[in-house]
């Protein structure tokens, strides 16, 4: 079962930020919260990883709660490629995986 | 850099036959694994191989088997295939080190009639 729990879908207007939000209130000391995306169906991307820090790379931000019981992602000047469904994940080593249904985000012109 | 490859791309099987589907990866990887993606759900995770020469159950293994033939390759099969097993299939590798992310290919989609 995902340890996770994510709106089912969420609207953005092309180039302002969106901030997709994750539920984890059970997550352990020593899971680690994974954001990927598919778009259509296609492989799911690997977004950004983090355990309690906040983690930036090229693509996105994640912001963690202090108390790790939620997390943000944020793309910062979404575009209509940004369209897909954004699953956040949460795993202690990197193997078992659980994905939920995520969330459909679609970018608006 | 392939990454993560994955043949056949699609695929139509009778109830009841055979087939093995092959994923391979070039990115020296020491862990590797097989999901299913059911219509409008998320992906689950069947068997992974998290060093070459071991195999372990995920959440749905019934029905499955798999053989890691090197350390590249990673081979899912059906033995008897049924309508249930109806799905789209995607292979992941990691490198095995703690808390990297898995990285996936562009999935088998299989239809079984």
């Amino acid at each position: 079962d995902a340890k996770t729990t994510q709106p089912p879908s969420m609207d953005c207007a092309e180039g302002r930020a969106a901030n997709l939000p994750c539920n984890h209130s059970t997550i352990s000391g020593n899971e680690y919260v994974y954001w990927y995306r598919q778009i259509h169906s296609q492989g799911p991307q690997y977004i950004i990883h983090g355990l309690k820090n906040n983690e930036t790379n090229e693509m996105a931000s994640l912001i963690i709660t202090e108390d790790r019981k939620s997390s943000t992602l944020i793309l910062p000047h979404a575009t209509l490629r940004d369209t897909a469904v954004y699953y956040c994940i949460v795993s202690p080593t990197g193997n078992q995986f659980y994905f939920g249904t995520g969330t459909s985000l679609t970018v608006i012109p | 850099n392939a990454g993560v490859t994955q043949t056949p791309k699609f695929q139509v099987l009778k109830t009841g036959q055979s087939m093995t589907l092959q994923c391979a990866q070039d990115m020296n990887h020491n862990s590797m694994y097989w999901y299913r993606q059911d219509p409008g759900m998320g992906l689950r995770l069947i068997y992974y191989s998290a060093s070459e020469g071991t195999t372990d159950k995920g959440e749905v293994p019934n029905g499955y088997n798999v053989s890691r033939l090197n350390k590249r390759e990673f081979s899912l099969r059906l033995e008897s295939a049924a309508p249930s097993q109806t799905s789209v299939y995607f292979c992941a590798s990691r490198t095995g080190f703690p808390n990297q992310p898995q990285h996936f290919g562009d999935g088998t989609r299989l239809s079984i009639l």
